[in-house]
């Protein structure tokens, strides 16, 4: 079965420091995909990157980057410089191989950047 | 272009009654999703449309529960003999063709669901 596993229920921190929001998985399927969304209090979930299970590379995007480890099995996101628009819920999801279209979330860490 | 839409955006319903939920995909995505999410949860998965069929209908918690997409298009998601363990937001994503490609699903703004 898969799993995802969000450790940190809610984080708060200061405008401009950084922050790392962790994930960690679990699946038999060799080729997979991870994702991360963002799920602001206006409540619709907006997707921010997914990932590939052969991909190892880390990504940046402006203020946010990913560490993929499959060592690990983790899928970690950094936001650099936080700012108060980034409060929000932010889900680690997965997905797997054979024919499964569907997504399983963790339960999200909740987010509070404090100006 | 347009996003997914649902609605209604919020209902409130008794025990025991009949709701319908609408979903309508962004134009032109083959594959419509529904979640469901709890309160302080991630979103669940319910069922998976690949076109006018359910591809994968396995996280529908029992037979209250149905959904369709008769023309490949729109989705309604159907709940008999609602129970107050039954509020949530139900969310709807789609995806162009969710053919074992495992695409990103780009979700509405769920619909709100309470039982009183």
């Amino acid at each position: 079965a898969q799993k995802v596993t969000q450790a940190q229920t809610e984080i708060s921190v200061v405008e401009k420091e950084d922050v790392t929001l962790d994930c960690v998985y679990e699946t038999r399927d060799t080729t997979y995909y991870l994702f991360w969304y963002k799920q602001p209090p206006s409540g619709e979930l907006v997707f921010l990157i997914r990932r590939n299970s052969f991909d190892e590379q880390n990504e940046i995007s402006g203020r946010y980057s990913w560490n993929f480890q499959k060592s690990t099995s983790s899928f970690n996101f950094t936001i650099t410089a936080s700012q108060v628009v980034d409060s929000a819920v932010y889900f680690c999801a997965l997905s797997g191989g054979g024919g499964s279209e569907k997504l399983v979330f963790g339960k999200g860490t909740k987010l509070t950047v404090n100006p | 272009g347009a996003g997914v839409s649902q609605t209604p955006s919020n209902k409130v319903t008794e025990k025991g009654k009949y709701v319908e939920l609408r979903c309508d995909p962004i134009s032109g995505h083959t594959a419509l999703y529904w979640y469901r999410q709890s309160l302080g949860q991630g979103p669940e998965f319910l069922i998976y449309f690949q076109g006018t069929g359910a591809a994968d209908d396995s996280g529908l918690p029992n037979d209250r529960f149905f959904a369709v997409r008769p023309e490949g298009s729109v989705s309604t998601l159907k709940i008999q003999r609602t129970e107050r363990g039954d509020s949530a937001v139900y969310l709807c994503a789609s995806s162009p063709t969710g053919t074992f490609t495992q695409e990103t699903q780009y979700f509405g703004p769920g619909t709100r669901l309470l039982v009183l």
